[in-house]
C-alpha cells in the first residue's frame, strides 16, 4: 500500500535555530497538505500545495512540493517555543477518488529548548 | 469559528464490547472522515463518507467497523466487538465542497479497551 514517510522522526533544537522536516511518498501525489499537532491536541491544517515545484511561505514557515510530486518539505526559520508539536504531511494519492482521502506521514516531533 | 465536536472525549470499555463514537460535523461540510492515532504514532485513515455512503476505506476498517449518519447531523463510528489493539484516539474530520481541501479535525475520542 501507499506509504508516506517523514524524517527525522524527532528533532530537538535550541530556540532560534532552524528546523526542516522532509516528507516522501511511495507514489505520486495530486497534492499535499501539512498539519501541526500540539501535544495532546488534534491536527490543525497549515497549508496545501498542489503544483509541481510549488513553494509557499507563511511567516517563518516555508513549504515546498517536489518536482515529481512525491516529496515535500517544511522549513521553520528561527524556531520559537510555540513551534513545539508534531508536524505531519498528508498526501492525496493520484488515484484517490474525489473524496480526497489523505494519507498522513509518520510525523516529525519537534521540541524547542528555550 | 465553527468546529467539529466529538463525544465522548474518553471511553473505557471491556474487550468484546460495542462502542459508538459520535461526531457533529461543521454544518456546511459534506465529506466526513474517521482517522485514528495510536498513542505517539501517525494519524491513520479509516474511512471517508460522502452522500450517505462510504467512499473509501482502509484495510484497518474491517467488518468490525461501521459508520452511519443516522439523523442527518451526527456521524458515528461503531466498533462491534472491541479488541485491545483498538485502543487509540479516534478523530473525526470534515471537509466542505471545494475550497482548499482542508480537513477540520475534532478534538478526538480516546478509546481505552481493557
Amino acid at each position: 500500500g501507499q506509504q508516506v514517510m517523514q524524517i527525522p522522526q524527532y528533532q530537538h533544537v535550541q530556540e532560534g535555530e532552524d528546523f526542516t522536516t522532509y516528507c516522501n511518498s511511495s507514489t505520486t501525489l495530486s497534492n499535499i497538505q501539512w498539519y501541526k499537532q500540539r501535544p495532546g491536541g488534534h491536527p490543525v491544517f497549515l497549508i496545501q500545495l498542489v503544483k509541481s515545484g510549488e513553494v509557499k511561505k507563511q511567516k517563518r514557515l516555508t513549504f515546498q512540493f517536489g518536482e515529481a510530486k512525491k516529496n515535500s518539505s517544511l522549513h521553520i526559520t528561527a524556531t520559537q517555543t510555540t513551534d513545539v508539536g508534531t508536524y505531519f504531511c498528508a498526501g492525496r494519492p493520484v488515484r484517490s477518488s474525489g473524496t480526497y482521502k489523505y494519507i498522513f506521514g509518520t510525523g516529525t516531533r519537534l521540541k524547542v529548548l528555550a | 469559528e465553527p468546529e467539529v465536536t466529538q463525544t465522548p472525549s474518553h471511553q473505557v470499555t471491556q474487550m468484546g464490547q460495542e462502542v459508538i463514537l459520535r461526531c457533529v460535523p461543521i454544518s456546511n461540510h459534506l465529506y466526513f472522515y474517521w482517522y485514528r492515532q495510536i498513542l505517539g504514532q501517525k494519524v491513520e485513515f479509516l474511512v471517508s463518507f460522502y452522500n450517505n455512503e462510504i467512499s473509501e476505506k482502509s484495510e484497518i476498517f474491517d467488518d468490525q467497523f461501521s459508520v452511519e449518519r443516522p439523523d442527518g447531523s451526527n456521524f458515528t463510528l461503531k466498533i462491534r466487538s472491541t479488541k485491545l489493539e483498538d485502543s487509540a484516539m479516534y478523530f473525526c474530520a470534515t471537509r466542505r465542497e471545494g475550497g482548499t481541501g482542508e480537513l477540520f479535525f475534532g478534538e478526538g475520542s480516546r478509546l481505552t479497551v481493557l
